[in-house]
């Protein structure tokens, strides 16, 4: 089944400064991949996704990137603000299928 | 819309007691999901539904049962509790079974002793 790594565990960042994640797939086939942000205590929630047929998406100061040659796909927050702190969770899954297999996550901690 | 609620939020057992954990959705999804969430392992799949009446094993079904009682209600049991299922439970929805966004409850914190 399909693998999904995330790197790194942590990553600490300054405030303004930028963060990138990024994580790799095992199966070819994935044509889904959506990031997960979970804060403390709470439920992860969806905060950007692309499909295959797309390079990169944005959305305000998130976007993810996804090299399917390389089966990798990235996440990153600019303008980093504290209440960006989270764990973040990389997916992959493909059509017919939408079993999402998760990577570990990534903490991120943005210093004030 | 509530969305996914879950309950209980918390719930202590001892070695061998049985329990089953709750899930509905009011946003009349197709597919629903139950994952375990432990420290470092990401969020694991234990079960899913694609479609009302329909289960299947997901990546750590083992001691687990599952009943997709309607189109709104999917629970989980476990039937002896054992340490080792100490975590934190999620369920999920999603419109269909291909791939969209899922929606994900508040969790159940299960801790067994």
């Amino acid at each position: 089944g399909e693998n999904v790594e995330q790197h790194p565990s942590t990553l600490s960042v300054q405030e303004g400064d930028s963060a990138v994640i990024k994580c790799t797939y095992s199966d070819s086939a994935s044509n889904y991949f959506p990031w997960y942000k979970q804060e403390l205590g709470k439920r992860p929630q969806l905060i950007i996704d692309i499909r295959s047929n797309v390079g990169e998406k944005k959305d305000q100061r998130i976007a993810v990137t996804l090299n399917k040659t390389a089966k990798h796909f990235s996440l990153h927050i600019t303008e980093t603000q504290p209440e960006d702190s989270a764990v973040y969770f990389c997916a992959a899954s493909n059509y017919g299928n939408n079993r999402l297999a998760f990577g570990k996550g990534n903490q991120v901690v943005v210093i004030p | 819309n509530a969305g996914v609620t879950q309950t209980p939020k918390f719930q202590v057992l001892k070695t061998g007691q049985s329990m089953t954990l709750q899930c509905a959705q009011d946003m009349n999804h197709n597919s629903m999901y139950w994952y375990r969430q432990d420290p470092g392992m990401g969020l694991r799949l234990i079960y899913y539904s694609a479609s009302e009446g329909t289960t299947d094993k997901g990546e750590v079904p083992n001691g687990y049962n599952v009943s997709r009682l309607n189109k709104r209600e999917f629970s989980l049991r476990l039937e002896s509790a054992a340490p080792s299922q100490t975590s934190v439970y999620f369920c999920a929805s999603s419109r269909d079974r291909e791939v969209d966004t899922q929606y994900f409850g508040p969790g159940t914190r299960l801790t067994v002793l």
